[in-house]
């Protein structure tokens, strides 16, 4: 089976300040892993991925993600938030040794920037 | 390109009534996903097809849960009769088929369809 946790309901960060947004994950096998942010009334929007090879995938708007393998952690940085990331942010996993082909996504973490 | 529509946006039904959703994916992605997305919560799958054919609908409700994808691109979601704890957003993603298992193609997602069971 396959899992995901994002262990804060909600991140509380000033405008400026570097953002984390936490993920562990559970696979039998080796991951894939995902960030996917939405906003208000809208579908997820792609931000990167980790398929293999380098741990620290780089992706969309500035964010970043680091793959901790002994850790089994996924999680997503930004070196400087701005107010226009306050969305919901998930985590998705699948195990790339098995034929399931599903994403499992974590339960979210709200992100609020302060101006 | 233009990205995954879905319609409509919002529904509001009674319980015991039926229901269906569209979706069109991206031109020429040949995987079509149905997720259902309880408030507070992440989307959960409930059926994955590789052209027109089912990859997994292991968690599908059967008995009221219907989809089907004719020809490959288009696709309907359909419950009947809808019950309370079905209110949700039903999102449509649909990817390219990468290489290997094509696991590893991000998801692209419509903006979803709120239905709302009085």
């Amino acid at each position: 089976a396959q899992s995901v946790a994002q262990p804060e309901d909600q991140v509380n960060v000033a405008e400026g300040n570097p953002l984390t947004v936490k993920c562990t994950y559970s696979v039998s096998g080796n991951p894939y892993l995902f960030w996917y942010v939405q906003y208000p009334n809208r579908g997820l929007q792609f931000l990167l991925k980790y398929i293999t090879g380098d741990n620290l995938v780089k992706g969309s708007y500035g964010f970043e993600a680091e793959f901790n393998k002994s850790q089994t952690s996924f999680h997503l940085k930004k070196p400087s938030a701005l107010v226009s990331d306050s969305a919901l942010y998930f985590c998705a996993v699948r195990d790339r040794d098995t034929g399931r082909r599903a994403l499992t996504f974590g339960s979210g973490t709200r992100l609020q920037v302060q101006p | 390109e233009a990205g995954v529509a879905q319609s409509p946006r919002y529904k509001i039904i009674e319980k015991r009534q039926s229901v269906a959703f569209w979706c069109n994916p991206i031109s020429g992605h040949a995987t079509l996903y149905w997720y259902q997305q309880i408030l507070g919560q992440g989307p959960k799958l409930l059926i994955q097809f590789q052209n027109n054919g089912v990859v997994d609908d292991s968690q599908l409700p059967k008995d009221r849960f219907s989809a089907e994808r004719l020809k490959g691109v288009d696709s309907t979601l359909k419950i009947q009769p809808a019950k309370l704890e079905d209110s949700a957003v039903y999102l449509c993603a649909s990817s390219s088929t990468g290489t290997g298992a094509g696991g590893n193609q991000p998801q692209h997602f419509g903006d979803g369809t709120r239905l709302s069971i009085l």
